[in-house]
């Protein structure tokens, strides 16, 4: 079984662009979640969609956003791009939404801002 | 609140050496998971374990083993022989509430094993 998978795995844009993320979960997992990690936060939850429908949010300005397909891919979405957004941002799935489901994690997509 | 508390901030070994990493929890839940990943310098996160509140048997997989202690709210992860590829950071986490996808990782420790 194909794990979750990131696109693209490295980005490089300017302060004031927007970028957006692509993630495509596990076969078959139906919750997606978002993290951010940077050196001086850590992992930071972002977002968790789930049947499409935002579920959760971290406590991150309205410049990051996401969505959910009906084939639970999801994309994420940050605007007006700013030096402190550079980060490694993760991707997770799981079969359920509950908290005993396990998250799998995808190889993330680093994202530098100049 | 939930917090995951990793006071080791990077230990360096020796290859065939044993190490512990240390993991706190703070949890008001009466009942919850708690979880180890692996991110090795790719950056992907590698799950490693989870584990039941109400399960403390010690669980061991391969050179892996978990020591789960309820009264004192660890959950402390042992790498026995440690080898090279075990080098990597380590968190452990531990879900946000109930209903909720949300992970609270601690700041992870960074294990280097040396030659």
């Amino acid at each position: 079984k194909a794990g979750v998978t990131q696109t693209p795995r490295y980005l490089i844009k300017t302060r004031g662009q927007q970028v957006t993320l692509s993630c495509s979960p596990i076969s078959g997992h139906r919750s997606v979640s978002w993290y951010q990690q940077t050196p001086g936060q850590g992992l930071q939850f972002l977002f968790e969609y789930f049947s499409e429908t935002q579920r959760n949010k971290g406590n991150f300005p309205g410049r990051f956003s996401g969505r959910q397909f009906s084939n639970s891919r999801s994309e994420m979405n940050v605007s007006t791009l700013e030096l402190g957004d550079s980060a490694l941002y993760l991707c997770a799935s799981s079969r359920d939404r509950g908290r005993s489901d396990t998250q799998y994690f995808g190889p993330g997509t680093r994202l530098t801002v100049l | 609140a939930q917090k995951v508390t990793q006071a080791q901030t990077e230990i360096s070994v020796v290859e065939k050496e044993d190490v512990t990493l240390d993991c706190v929890y703070e949890t008001r839940d009466t009942t919850y998971y708690l979880f180890w990943y692996k991110q090795p310098p790719s950056g992907e996160l590698v799950f490693l374990i989870r584990r039941n509140s109400f399960d403390e048997q010690n669980e061991i997989s391969g050179r892996y083993s978990w020591n789960f202690q309820k009264s004192t709210s660890s959950f402390n992860f042992t790498i026995t022989a440690s080898q090279v590829v075990d080098s990597a950071v380590y968190f452990c986490a531990l879900p946000y509430n109930t209903g909720f996808q949300k992970l609270v990782f601690g700041t992870g420790t960074r294990l280097l094993v040396s030659p």
